[in-house]
């Protein structure tokens, strides 16, 4: 059984540039939320998804978007990268309406900013 | 607003040693807890979580108990091994219900010394 995968798994970014993250959940689960984890710190919510739509979101500035696609895979979008966005960016799985609240996390994906 | 916290921030202990590891959260109306362990630059991996009506969870060398009433969660390591060495995590997932966000204390970065 795949757990939550994510890709890539590195990533360098210039400034200014946007960026695309992606993220498959555990098998059988549908709701995927997003969290951004800067060194030292715990992880921040972001966002989650769940349907197809934004169902919760952190305090997180318009320039973070996503995605969750019909197979309940999911993107995270960053524009006009700051570098202040550099972080590990993880993605997390559950499936609470059928009673799986339990949250699984991918390996996350480490975006430098320079 | 939901406030986790986890002192001390890193702890050093010998080999074998039972420890504790304490988090505190400020707000008691929560949905449940889950502990993480974090390695350097990976994901998370779940070890327990327990229910706001239960108050203890175990899984091998690990025990999870819950105080909802005074905010407090321990785990527990018994005869603790280098290998668990890591970062362990903390999380609360508040009262609105089985798909709200998680929010995370810092960590306790553990060293287990041969």
């Amino acid at each position: 059984d795949a757990g939550v995968t994510q890709s890539p798994t590195h990533l360098i970014k210039t400034r200014g540039q946007q960026v695309t993250l992606r993220c498959s959940p555990k098998s059988g689960h549908d709701t995927v939320s997003w969290y951004q984890q800067a060194l030292g710190q715990g992880p921040q919510f972001i966002f989650q998804y769940y349907e197809e739509e934004e169902r919760q979101r952190g305090n997180f500035p318009d320039r973070f978007s996503g995605h969750q696609f019909p197979n309940y895979s999911s993107e995270l979008n960053v524009n006009a990268l700051l570098l202040g966005d550099s972080a590990l960016y993880l993605c997390a799985s559950s499936s609470p309406g059928d009673g799986n609240t339990e949250a699984f996390f991918g390996q996350g994906t480490r975006l430098t900013v320079v | 607003k939901q406030e986790v916290t986890q002192i001390p921030a890193a702890l050093s202990v010998p080999e074998g040693e039972n420890l504790v590891l304490n988090c505190s959260f400020t707000d008691s109306a929560i949905y449940n807890l889950q502990w993480f362990r974090q390695d350097p630059g990976k994901g998370l991996t779940s070890l327990l979580l327990i229910q706001s009506s239960q108050r203890e969870q175990t899984s091998g060398r690990l025990n999870a108990s819950l105080d909802k009433s005074s905010g407090r969660s321990t785990l527990y390591i018994a005869a603790s091994q280098p290998g668990d060495s890591a970062t362990y995590l903390c999380a609360v997932r508040d009262y609105t219900g089985a798909n709200s966000k998680l929010t995370f204390g810092k960590g306790i970065t553990l060293s287990v010394r041969p």
